[in-house]
């Protein structure tokens, strides 16, 4: 199974609202990663945070680790409708190997 | 500078046919991931190399797919006898390790496998 699990698995919000998407895996992580996916530009790395930090910032995204729960979100203030596409949480652990989730699919609406 | 590359971009085989497919990494990376993904899904992993360790396999679905990295740089993937099941994009990344550990995957263009 999975590493790392996205919720919800899709979100449709209006031009303007925020939208927040939860990663939650199982075991020790060294880092967590977050990726967009869009039909346009294949898969792109958007923020990576480490099991020592708490909170990072990159533009409009803000990422949350809680490693006591093991759980990650990920928040993207202002949306636009550019922000549509897949978003893919991945966990790398010390031995390098990184576990993708099955992703949240989010929808803007212009 | 360059990005991942992989070739072929698309690939129609018939079943039980071999096929090949390549990765040319970002130079300087010591890190390359082989991902399969099938249409809606996710990223399924594969197989990892880092620098001159012994590469992770266990990813690899079957004894029908295998992978070898030439001089720590172009990779290849490898399925015999393709099923109709191994249709997919097959995605190629690759990092670089830094200090601090592993960092940000660059992600090639995929190849479309489609077996008839």
């Amino acid at each position: 199974s999975q590493q790392g699990e996205e919720d919800p698995q899709a979100l449709s919000i209006q031009e303007g609202e925020n939208a927040t998407m939860n990663c939650s895996y199982k075991t020790s992580i060294n880092n967590l990663q977050w990726y967009r996916q869009n039909s346009g530009r294949g898969l792109v790395h958007l923020i990576l945070i480490r099991s020592n930090e708490r909170e990072k910032h990159s533009g409009r995204l803000r990422v949350t680790l809680d490693t006591s729960k093991k759980s990650s979100s990920l928040l993207i203030t202002a949306s636009r409708a550019a922000d549509t596409a897949s978003y893919f949480c991945a966990t790398g652990s010390n031995a390098g190997k990184s576990t993708f989730g099955d992703g949240t699919t989010l929808t803007v609406k212009p | 500078g360059a990005g991942v590359s992989q070739s072929p971009s698309n690939k129609v085989t018939e079943k039980g046919k071999d096929v090949e497919l390549r990765c040319d990494p970002i130079s300087g990376h010591t890190a390359l991931y082989w991902y399969r993904q099938s249409l809606g899904q996710g990223l399924e992993f594969l197989i990892y190399f880092q620098g001159n360790s012994a590469p992770d396999k266990s990813g690899l679905p079957s004894d029908r797919f295998s992978a070898e990295r030439t001089g720590g740089s172009v990779s290849t993937l490898t399925i015999q006898r393709t099923q109709q099941e191994d249709s997919a994009v097959y995605l190629c990344a690759s990092s670089l390790v830094g200090g601090q550990g592993y960092n940000e995957q660059f992600f090639g263009p995929g190849t479309r496998l489609t077996v008839l």
